[in-house]
């Protein structure tokens, strides 16, 4: 059974970058028929997708982000990674990675349990 | 993009039934929308995706038959019947947007379902 596991600093300074790694175990990131997503929480918010990534390398992000994102995969340790750039405190949020699928059936499914990041002095 | 609205909340008693809407901007009436249940502390799980035909594909791992989709104009519901404890949470609407290089996921602020 497919599962993610993200991992990261769980406090980050105001104008510092966020860097936070999914591990993707019982399957391959490499295969073909998946992407694999961030998305975010922040505190008593709706989700907002940050951006996916396919194994290739392909990458899609929210326009809104877009300037500050990069997310980067590595098949050899099964893992995928996001950075943000610049943060500041509206970015303080629990991190979630998912998993989509190529086809028509894209949603997201299965998600990790989350990480609090919080973005403070 | 199309913009999804939910109601911030929602209530029902034990035993009964409730139906949540999440509403798809003008325009969009052909999109189909995903549901996810959130437990309280939890990450989102997927629940079903729900088109103007009906459920689309599969329900998600463990969703129970107690609950069903309908989609009609720019409206997607989610409907629990027997509500259980266990159906306590914020249940959020998503829906993906674009091809390529204008992929786009938005998402709905949620509906925190109260179990009374």
């Amino acid at each position: 059974q497919l599962q993610l596991q993200e991992s990261g600093p769980g406090l980050v300074k105001p104008s510092e970058t966020l860097s936070l790694t999914c591990t993707v175990s019982g399957g391959s990131i490499s295969s073909s028929s998946y992407y694999w997503g961030w998305i975010r929480q922040p505190p008593g918010k709706g989700l907002e997708w940050i951006g996916s990534i396919y194994y290739s390398g392909s990458t899609y992000y929210n326009p809104s982000l877009k300037s500050r994102v990069t997310i980067s995969v590595d098949t050899s340790k099964n893992q995928f990674s996001l950075k943000l750039s610049s943060v500041t405190a509206a970015d303080t949020a629990v991190y979630y990675c998912a998993k989509s699928a190529v086809a028509a059936t894209n949603w997201f499914d299965p998600w990790g349990q989350g990480t609090l990041v919080t973005v403070s002095s | 993009q199309p913009v999804l609205t939910q109601p911030p909340s929602a209530s029902a008693s034990l035993g009964a039934s409730v139906t949540l809407t999440c509403t798809l901007s003008s325009g969009y009436s052909n999109y189909k929308v995903d549901w996810y249940q959130q437990r309280p502390g939890k990450g989102p799980r997927f629940v079903m995706r729900v088109g103007t035909g009906g459920i689309v594909g599969s329900k998600g791992d463990g969703i129970p038959d107690r609950f069903s989709v309908l989609g009609s104009g720019l409206n997607r519901y989610l409907t629990i019947k027997n509500i259980q404890e266990e159906d306590e949470s914020d249940y959020h609407c998503g829906a993906d947007h674009g091809s390529g290089s204008n992929f786009f996921v938005v998402f709905g602020g949620g509906t925190k379902l109260t179990v009374l």
